[in-house]
C-alpha cells in the first residue's frame, strides 16, 4: 500500500476484554515497530520486528501484551485482559531497512480506550 | 525515553517569530531524527542528521547536530500556524531499536 495502515482507528474496550490491533506496513519494508503513546507524551517503544523475527520485546509492559508478525508483513498487537492503564494511542511504524536511514514511516495509530 | 530529553516541553509563539527546540541524548548518538506530529495523527519524518556538525534545512526548518555535546537543535524561522504540532526527536541504538524524546508541543498564534 501507499502508507502504513492501522486498524481499527478507534477501539473502546471494557476492562478485562481482549483486543487485537492490526498494522499493515508499507510493502517490502523489513522493520516494523510498535509504540505506545500516552496523552501528552512521546511514543514509548514496545517491540520491534525484522521480517518475521521479533528482535526486541523489552518495551512490552506486561505479559498481557503480545505481538506477532508471522509472515514478515502484517503485524498484530494483542492485549489480553485490558486494564484502564492500557488506554493510549498505539502507533505502528515500518522502515525499508534496519538502519532506518530514511526514517520510520508511521501509521495514524489506534486509539484504545479501556472503560 | 529517558535517554532523550527535549526542551522546552511546550512553546507558544506569535506568528512570524523564530523559535528553537533542543534535544539532548544521554548516550552516544548514531543518528538523530526529527519528526512532527499533528494532534491525533501519526508522525511525519522531517529530517535525519548523522554526522557531527551536520545541518539540514527544509523550507523554514533547520536542524543541526552537535555530536560532541550529544545534542541537536531544531530552528523554525518566521513561524506560521501550519508549524503547530508536536516535535519529536528520535534516535536509534546500535541494535537499531528506535527511541523518542517526550516531545515539544508548539502553538503558533496568528
Amino acid at each position: 500500500g501507499a502508507g502504513v495502515s492501522q486498524s481499527p482507528r478507534y477501539k473502546v474496550a471494557k476492562r478485562g476484554q481482549d483486543v487485537a490491533l492490526r498494522c499493515d506496513p508499507i510493502s517490502g519494508h523489513v522493520s516494523l515497530f510498535w509504540y505506545q503513546q500516552a496523552l501528552g507524551q512521546g511514543p514509548e517503544f514496545l517491540t520491534y520486528f525484522q521480517n518475521e523475527a521479533q528482535l526486541d520485546k523489552s518495551g512490552l509492559p506486561s505479559d498481557r501484551f503480545f505481538a506477532e508478525r508471522p509472515e514478515g508483513s502484517v503485524s498484530t498487537l494483542k492485549i489480553q485482559r485490558t486494564q484502564q492503564e492500557d488506554s493510549a494511542v498505539y502507533l505502528c511504524a515500518s522502515s525499508l531497512e534496519p538502519r532506518q536511514t530514511r526514517g520510520l514511516f508511521f501509521g495514524s495509530g489506534t486509539q484504545l480506550s479501556v472503560l | 525515553s529517558q535517554e532523550l530529553e527535549q526542551s522546552p516541553q511546550s512553546l507558544i509563539v506569535q506568528e512570524g517569530k523564530n523559535l528553537t527546540i533542543n534535544c539532548t541524548s544521554s548516550k552516544t548518538l548514531y543518528g538523530l531524527y526529527w519528526y512532527k506530529q499533528k494532534y491525533g495523527e501519526g508522525l511525519i519524518f522531517l529530517m535525519m542528521l548523522q554526522k557531527g556538525g551536520e545541518e539540514k534545512s527544509h523550507e523554514k526548518i533547520t536542524a543541526k547536530l552537535d555530536e560532541k555535546k550529544q545534542q541537536s537543535s531544531l530552528h523554525i524561522t518566521a513561524s506560521q500556524p501550519s508549524h503547530a504540532g508536536i516535535y519529536l526527536c528520535g534516535k536509534r541504538d546500535n541494535f537499531n531499536k528506535f527511541y523518542f524524546g517526550s516531545g515539544t508541543k508548539l502553538n503558533v498564534k496568528p
